[in-house]
């Protein structure tokens, strides 16, 4: 497995309290994602980074916020969880995007997350 | 916009029978295409792409432009290959980002 952790592995929490997910990566690749994985929509991209400090939305980033402030780690918080936000959570991270040929995207061990 | 679909949310078929797993996109350039497999509550991991054209574990896919598709077959399933497949997009365009398609469960039975 590419060298990609994701801490907590379990996590249960009540509605209204914040939870951050962290993602950490020993392989120096410059692009990390959030996805989240439910029944039926797949991965949906949540936030990405292409660097550190910059960060950018993805397909459902609303109640979700990230920051990159070192390359190997990539923090997801949601400030306020709700119910809709149980879900398995995997990071990925990916060497350059731009180099589109023989790319691809390694993912973490996820993150199950409920929210009740 | 780039869309993945996979019309099949479940498709059980006996062991030993052929396999295959649809994937049809919608994009208006020339996509990069990739099959990924998860295995019961592990990782996604990468089964193959189609720059690559590459057999993996017995699964091969064919990119056809006209159609858009990129199903994944094999022809003699085996229980092993009993998982969650995605299928996905990644446009030729520097920067954009991975499509998935929502998944197929495939469950090979004895």
């Amino acid at each position: 497995d590419a060298g990609i952790t994701q801490s907590p592995r379990h996590k249960v929490t009540e509605t209204g309290t914040p939870v951050t997910l962290r993602c950490h990566q020993t392989e120096n690749h410059r692009y990390m994602y959030w996805y989240r994985q439910d029944p039926g929509h797949g991965l949906r991209l949540i936030h990405y980074s292409y660097g550190v400090k910059d960060t950018d939305k993805g397909e459902v980033s609303d109640g979700y916020s990230v920051s990159r402030s070192k390359t190997e780690d990539f923090l997801l918080t949601l400030e306020s969880a709700t119910s809709s936000q149980t879900s398995v959570y995997f990071c990925a991270i990916q060497a350059d995007p731009g180099r589109w040929s023989n790319n691809e995207q390694f993912f973490g061990p996820g993150t199950r997350l409920t929210v009740l | 916009a780039q869309r993945v679909t996979q019309p099949e949310k479940l498709l059980s078929v006996f062991k030993g029978a052929p396999v295959e797993l649809k994937c049809n996109y919608s994009y208006s350039g020339s996509p990069e295409l990739f099959w990924y497999v998860q295995y019961s509550r592990q990782r996604l991991q990468l089964l193959l792409r189609h720059i690559s054209r590459e057999s993996i574990k017995g699964f091969t896919a064919d990119l056809n432009k006209g159609e858009t598709s990129f199903h994944l077959k094999k022809p003699f399933a085996q229980e092993e290959d009993s998982a969650m497949y995605y299928c996905a997009l990644r446009p030729r365009h520097r920067g954009q980002n991975f499509v998935f398609g929502p998944g197929t469960r495939l469950s090979v039975l004895p």
